[in-house]
């Protein structure tokens, strides 16, 4: 069965820094999103894009994050310059529908800011 | 704004019971509601999803209704084993909108 991936697993990083988280949506999907979890709090949306632009976004996902499918295949979050509360786990996820489909989730990757 | 909520924080039942979960949101302009899995430290696994002409949805022992009028949304599971022990989110994806709404989920733990 087609699956969401992502990686890396775990990141661990200076603050300041950048990073960027990778995915590789299901292969028939078409619209793309950014989750995160902050440890012990609820999945809160970030972003999704379509059609290679951003279709809707958060308050949260501000001048710092940066979203691009640079292939065919990936999808990538950016954050330019990492704070000590970036640190949370970032779910990808796709869909092939954008009103009626199932939003498939990868695994995550757990992103940790020192 | 749409909020979700989700009653029991937290659960435990022994194995074998049949056991109900509830999720609540305040906007009913919704696409659809999706009940999902996850396990510590891991991610989703969308177990259910229910579009909003829909009354239920069943998949094996899983059994979800939607009354959207009311904003309600429950998760039957029926025999729980302790295979099932997990925290279960709800999500609302709102009307004319893309993203899920999350709620903080209910951790169940099914004691053999």
């Amino acid at each position: 069965e087609p699956e969401v991936t992502q990686t890396p697993s775990h990141q661990v990083t200076q603050m300041g820094q950048e990073v960027i988280l990778r995915c590789v949506p299901i292969s028939n999907h078409l619209y793309f999103y950014w989750y995160r979890q902050i440890l012990g709090q609820k999945v809160e949306f970030l972003v999704s894009f379509y059609n290679n632009e951003i279709s809707e976004k958060s308050e949260i996902f501000d001048d710092q994050f940066s979203v691009e499918r640079p292939d065919g295949s990936n999808f990538t979050l950016k954050i330019r310059s990492t704070k000590l509360e970036d640190s949370a786990m970032y779910f990808c996820a796709s869909t092939r529908d954008r009103s009626t489909d199932t939003q498939y989730f990868g695994p995550g990757t757990r992103l940790t800011v020192l | 704004k749409q909020e979700v909520t989700q009653i029991p924080a937290a659960l435990s039942v022994p194995e074998g019971e049949n056991l109900v979960l509830n999720c609540s949101f305040t906007d009913s302009a919704i696409y659809n509601l999706q009940w999902f899995r996850q396990d510590p430290g891991k991610g989703l696994t969308s177990l259910l999803l229910i579009q909003s002409s829909q009354r239920e949805q069943t998949s094996g022992r899983l059994n979800a209704s939607l009354d959207k009028s009311s904003g309600r949304s429950t998760l039957y599971i029926a025999a729980s084993q302790p295979g099932d022990s997990a925290t279960y989110l709800c999500a609302v994806k709102a009307a004319g909108s893309y993203q899920l709404t999350f709620g903080k989920g209910t951790k169940l733990s099914v004691i053999p």
